[in-house]
């Protein structure tokens, strides 16, 4: 069953440092999306992806946060600076598209746990 | 903005017993999705069901299923036979049509007892 990867499955970085998280969503899959949380807190939205550009962003997703989809298969979430309060467990997930309860279900990989130090 | 509740933080069941877990949402829209997720010790997020808000049928899957009461605002997730593999996290949450994004619930940590 195809399956959401990400790498590393853990980082740990220095304050102030820049990290890419990576992923590789279900290949047929059109509509992509990074999801963070906080050891202990519910999981929260930060940014939906499509056709190559921003669809949704929540109000964490400030300016030192980007996506991009470098080719056809994966798909980054870069922090430029981080700060300790990044330090989270990041979620890629990925849907089929949008129109039925099929196509809308988001699956998820299994995270990258990110320690800033 | 559409809200998520779980009132629940914490609930056990023995093996073998039936267990519901409360979920009550808030949103502005006529159509929207409702999920539950379950996080395992592992934090893998996995797909437990699902449920459209147009279909009056209550989903099942298996052990799994929900009543989903509209007017109401409720989506509860009751498992049956309860195993030890059922212990986990359990997350609700909300996807409006319009958008994109998932609104989680705070989370109900479920434990099985042999």
């Amino acid at each position: 069953e195809p399956e959401v990867t990400q790498t590393p499955s853990h980082q740990v970085t220095q304050m102030g440092q820049e990290v890419i998280l990576r992923c590789v969503p279900i290949s047929n899959h059109l509509y992509f999306y990074w999801y963070r949380q906080i050891l202990g807190q519910k999981v929260e939205f930060l940014v939906s992806f499509y056709n190559n550009e921003i669809s949704e962003k929540s109000e964490i997703f400030d300016d030192q946060f980007s996506v991009e989809r470098p080719d056809g298969s994966n798909f980054t979430l870069k922090i430029r600076s981080t700060k300790l309060e990044d330090s989270a467990m990041y979620f890629c997930a990925s849907s089929v598209s949008r129109g039925t309860l099929y196509q809308e279900t988001q699956y998820f990989g299994p995270g990258t746990r990110l320690l800033v130090l | 903005a559409q809200t998520v509740t779980q009132s629940q933080p914490e609930m056990s069941v023995q093996e073998a017993e039936t267990v519901t877990l409360s979920c009550t949402y808030d949103t502005s829209e006529s159509n929207y999705y409702l999920f539950w997720y379950k996080q395992p010790p592992s934090r893998q997020m996995i797909l437990v069901i699902r449920q459209e808000a147009y279909k009056q049928q209550n989903a099942t899957e298996n052990r799994f299923s929900v009543n989903f009461q509209k007017a109401a605002k409720s989506f509860s997730l009751k498992i049956s036979d309860s195993q030890l593999g059922d212990t986990a996290m359990y997350f609700c949450a909300l996807k409006e049509t319009s958008g994109s994004r998932l609104t989680f619930g705070e989370g109900t940590q479920l434990t099985v007892n042999p």
